[in-house]
């Protein structure tokens, strides 16, 4: 039960460079997330898809591009990076969400450092 | 202000004791309440889930919840090394959509044996 796979799960990036991270999901779930988590700031949405052809921002996109390149897998894209980028990333799923339960599932996070 | 406050710790206690961990918010529109543990090195996981006030037995947690005071609680009974975690509060107003939750800055928690 591979669940939200990540990969790389850490990578470090000199100023200016570029890098994708990849996520992929096996629990055929609709809706796919990208957040940032960050020291005393919490979990942030990056961006989401939620559903397959779809994409839309969260709270912090700016510096990021996404893409749904199928229902199980969702990229996201680091064209120029920044110091500020340095954060640890995770991707998530979820089937639906409300008073049944239903929920996110958190990959295991993608260490990234922009020196 | 942020619309979630969590108090960061750490929170260090003996093992077996009581755990009162809490998050306030502003937001009068939250209804969905959500509790996640996160392990070091990993992503969170759902622990607790509550729709609006009262509370919420599961084991050894319990997850209470007061609109009134705009404030949720998580307790840990008979608290073990392997809760040594740290805990996110999440929260929501909209039914339909994991994209407008919001979470709190997380509490790290230590059990000491």
């Amino acid at each position: 039960n591979a669940g939200v796979t990540q990969n790389p799960k850490f990578q470090v990036l000199k100023t200016g460079q570029s890098m994708t991270l990849q996520c992929a999901q096996d629990m055929n779930h609709n809706s796919m997330y990208w957040y940032r988590q960050d020291p005393g700031m919490g979990l942030r949405l990056i961006y989401y898809s939620a559903s397959e052809g779809t994409t839309d921002k969260g709270e912090v996109p700016n510096g990021y591009n996404v893409s749904r390149l199928n229902k199980r897998e969702f990229s996201l894209r680091l064209e120029s990076a920044a110091p500020s980028q340095t954060s640890v990333y995770f991707c998530a799923s979820s089937e639906a969400f409300g008073a049944s339960g239903n929920t996110i599932y958190f990959g295991e996070g993608s260490w990234l450092t922009v020196v | 202000q942020k619309e979630v406050e969590q108090d960061p710790g750490p929170l260090s206690v003996p093992e077996g004791a009581i755990v009162s961990l809490n998050c306030t918010y502003s937001n009068s529109a939250f209804q969905y309440f959500m509790w996640y543990r996160q392990y070091s090195r990993k992503g969170p996981e759902l622990l607790m889930y509550t729709y609006s006030s009262g509370n919420k037995e599961d084991g050894r947690f319990t997850a209470q919840v007061d609109k009134s005071s705009k404030y949720i609680s998580l307790f840990i009974r008979d608290s073990q090394p392997s809760d040594s975690a740290t805990y996110l509060c999440a929260m929501s107003a909209v039914y339909s959509s994991a994209s407008k939750i919001i979470f709190g800055s997380g509490t790290r928690l230590s059990i000491r044996p």
